[in-house]
């Protein structure tokens, strides 16, 4: 099947630094990329939707000068969290659907987890 | 109210029993996921369902669309289907998917 990477598979920071989440579609073309967090035992939350060569459409409560998204060729995507803080820490999935393998089809990321001190 | 409900939450099992876990959502959907993210955290996709049945070595997912309900059987469990199972819908019209709470199994030796 289809595989999707996430690179780093977890990173710890410092509040106030920046950190870029690398999302690859790594044997198909993905046309639509999606971001989402999850907190500690709680299901997944759509931050935002991006297609390849246009700006990502953000999720009502997403502050998009925070989480910054960039879907700049078919295959990556990335998420940058800027000025993180430690609210910030939680476990970032990416997944990556395209038309060619069907439009309902979606493939998973292993996931980035981010620790803000 | 929640678009997309499972039950039961948890699940605690003894290996070899068989196993279900529901899901009802309340929107018209034109495909629904079940998802296994094992502690890790990776998420894998196990079936994406818009009508029937499937099936894939121990594992069965069926859909009602008229009664809006699936449900996910796993037969003669086993301590590594221990998992948290995510049931997720993709109304009709659109790309995102909705994710139920999600039920944590365990299957004990």
């Amino acid at each position: 099947g289809a595989v999707v990477s996430q690179h780093p598979s977890w990173v710890i920071c410092k509040s106030g630094t920046s950190v870029k989440i690398e999302c690859r579609s790594l044997d198909f073309q993905a046309t639509t990329m999606f971001w989402y967090r999850q907190f500690p035992k709680q299901s997944l939350m759509l931050m935002a939707t991006s297609n390849e060569g246009s700006k990502a459409t953000y999720e009502q409560g997403v502050e998009k000068d925070k989480f910054l998204i960039n879907h700049a060729s078919l295959t990556l995507s990335t998420l940058t969290v800027t000025s993180a803080h430690p609210e910030d820490s939680s476990f970032y999935i990416c997944s990556a659907g395209a038309r060619e393998i069907g439009t309902d089809t979606q493939y998973f990321g292993p996931g980035t987890r981010l620790t803000v001190l | 109210k929640n678009e997309v409900e499972q039950s039961p939450q948890n699940l605690t099992a003894q290996e070899g029993e068989f196993i279900t876990i529901n899901c009802s959502y309340s929107v018209g959907i034109s495909a629904l996921h079940w998802l296994q993210q094992h502690p890790g955290g990776g998420i894998v996709s196990l079936f994406m369902l818009s009508s029937g049945k499937k099936k894939h070595g121990r594992l069965i997912a069926t859909i009602n669309i008229q009664e809006k309900h699936s449900s996910l059987h796993i037969t003669a469990s086993h301590p590594r289907d221990s998992a948290v199972y995510i049931c997720a819908v993709r109304s009709v019209g659109t790309d995102k998917l909705i994710f139920g709470t999600g039920t944590r199994l365990q299957v004990f030796p």
